[in-house]
């Protein structure tokens, strides 16, 4: 059973950086796969954000592209998103799961408020 | 860009009853990259269904997925209480790489 876990701080600043990590268990990341995060506002649907290889390249959702940073550190075997600008509009529960989708994090809320 | 449309937004049924949720893309995807998942409140999303019409391990077979090209189908034949849930559709390969529907909420009568 592959294991997924989303760490990072629940309140971000507006304009700030929004940070988060997601640690992969029972399962190598350099494996294969490719891993990625989606997120929901609140009451609404699902939104692609990005996903990164085990190799490192990455596709983003264009819509978020010009803020968003998907990184991989295989030794930790953890894949991380930065979102960078936020405005309250990125408040969402923001998932990390495995491409095809078939394993996911429990996922993490993150607000956007001064 | 590809656009998925879920219909109904909302579907009343009671247990024991049979359910069709349809999506809808805006233009034409491989069957290979269309998929379904069921999220309860609380929960993360979970698939369901692959390739248009493959069984996620675990799924029972009350759930079965059809469709190609621009027009999906997810059945459930026989309703159970803990079918209740929204359901969304996706597609991979086209832009943005990954899309899903709006969701159909699947409610008890």
């Amino acid at each position: 059973q592959v294991l997924l876990q989303e760490s990072g701080p629940g309140l971000v600043k507006p304009s700030e950086t929004l940070s988060l990590t997601c640690t992969v268990s029972n399962y190598s990341i350099s494996s294969g796969y490719s891993w990625g995060w989606i997120r929901q506002p609140p009451g609404k649907g699902l939104e692609w954000i990005g996903n990164i290889y085990h190799s490192g390249n990455t596709d983003y959702n264009p819509s978020l592209k010009s803020r968003v940073t998907i990184s991989v550190d295989t030794s930790k075997n953890q894949f991380s998103l930065k979102l960078s600008s936020v405005t309250a509009a990125d408040t969402a529960v923001y998932y990390c799961a495995r491409a095809g989708f078939d394993y996911w994090g429990q996922g993490a809320l993150v607000t956007v408020s001064s | 860009e590809v656009v998925l449309t879920q219909s109904p937004g909302t579907l009343s049924l009671s247990p024991g009853e049979r359910a069709t949720l349809s999506c809808r893309a805006s233009q034409s995807v491989s069957s290979s990259y269309l998929a379904w998942y069921q999220q309860k409140p609380g929960q993360a999303p979970r698939l369901l269904i692959y390739g248009a019409s493959s069984r996620a391990t675990g799924i029972p077979d009350r759930f079965s997925g059809s469709g190609s090209g621009t027009d999906l189908t997810l059945t459930i034949s026989r309703l159970e209480p803990e079918d209740f849930a929204v359901y969304y559709c996706q597609q991979y390969g086209g832009s943005p790489k990954y899309s899903f529907g709006q969701g159909t909420k699947l409610e008890i009568k």
